[in-house]
């Protein structure tokens, strides 16, 4: 089955400083690569998502970047604001199976 | 804005006994999944749920977990028996369609077995 995995585990940065979140999938049939936001003691709630035909997608402050042949995308926030704080966790999924497989998450604290 | 809806927020019971954990998901959705993240660990699918049958499960979800649709609105996970490593937040989700992307999910369930 497919495997996810995210890397760094916890950021901090500076507010007003970008930050990045790598992971790499196993499966090369995963063709959704969805990130999603959870603020301590909320839900999960998905802020940004690619398609496999799609190298790049953009929403204001918050970028994902994917490499089909590296397996691997990364979310890009700039300009970190405090709220950016959060757990961010990736998912891939393919279109044989209904169910997302969760990275295991980057705790990030924007220091403001 | 719609959302998906647990009950209970919080249950702590004792091992071996048996829980129900119920959601309602978004009314016109279609697609019903729970998923569970065991404190400070990564959110981990156990189920998915369409057009009244099972769709996939993980290997997590063995024969002491069930779950049912008893009406049009709730959607329940059943624990027959449960243990201390059952301990952890279950989310459930929804999704509207199948070429819908978004998995909406609900504020989850913090189950603590003693």
């Amino acid at each position: 089955g497919e495997n996810v995995e995210q890397h760094p585990s916890t950021l901090s940065v500076q507010e007003g400083d970008s930050a990045v979140i790598k992971c790499t999938y196993s499966d090369s049939a995963s063709n959704y690569f969805p990130w999603y936001k959870q603020e301590l003691g909320k839900r999960p709630q998905l802020i940004i998502d690619i398609r496999s035909n799609v190298g790049e997608k953009k929403d204001q402050r918050i970028a994902v970047t994917l490499n089909k042949t590296a397996k691997h995308f990364s979310l890009h926030i700039t300009e970190t604001q405090p709220e950016d704080s959060a757990v961010y966790f990736c998912a891939a999924k393919d279109t044989g199976r209904r169910a997302l497989t969760f990275g295991s998450g980057t705790r990030l604290q924007v220091q403001p | 804005e719609p959302e998906v809806t647990q009950t209970p927020s919080h249950q702590v019971t004792q091992m071996g006994q048996e829980v129900i954990l119920r959601c309602v998901p978004i009314s016109n959705h279609l697609y019903f999944y729970w998923y569970r993240q065991i404190l400070g660990q990564k959110v981990e699918f156990l189920v998915s749920f369409y057009n009244n049958e099972i769709s996939e499960k993980s290997e997590i979800f063995d024969d002491q977990f069930s779950v049912e649709r008893p009406d049009g609105s709730n959607f329940t996970l059943k624990i027959r028996s449960t243990k201390l490593e059952d301990s952890a937040m279950y989310f459930c989700a929804s999704k509207a369609g199948p070429s819908q992307r978004e998995l909406f999910f609900g504020e989850g369930s913090r189950l603590t077995v003693l």
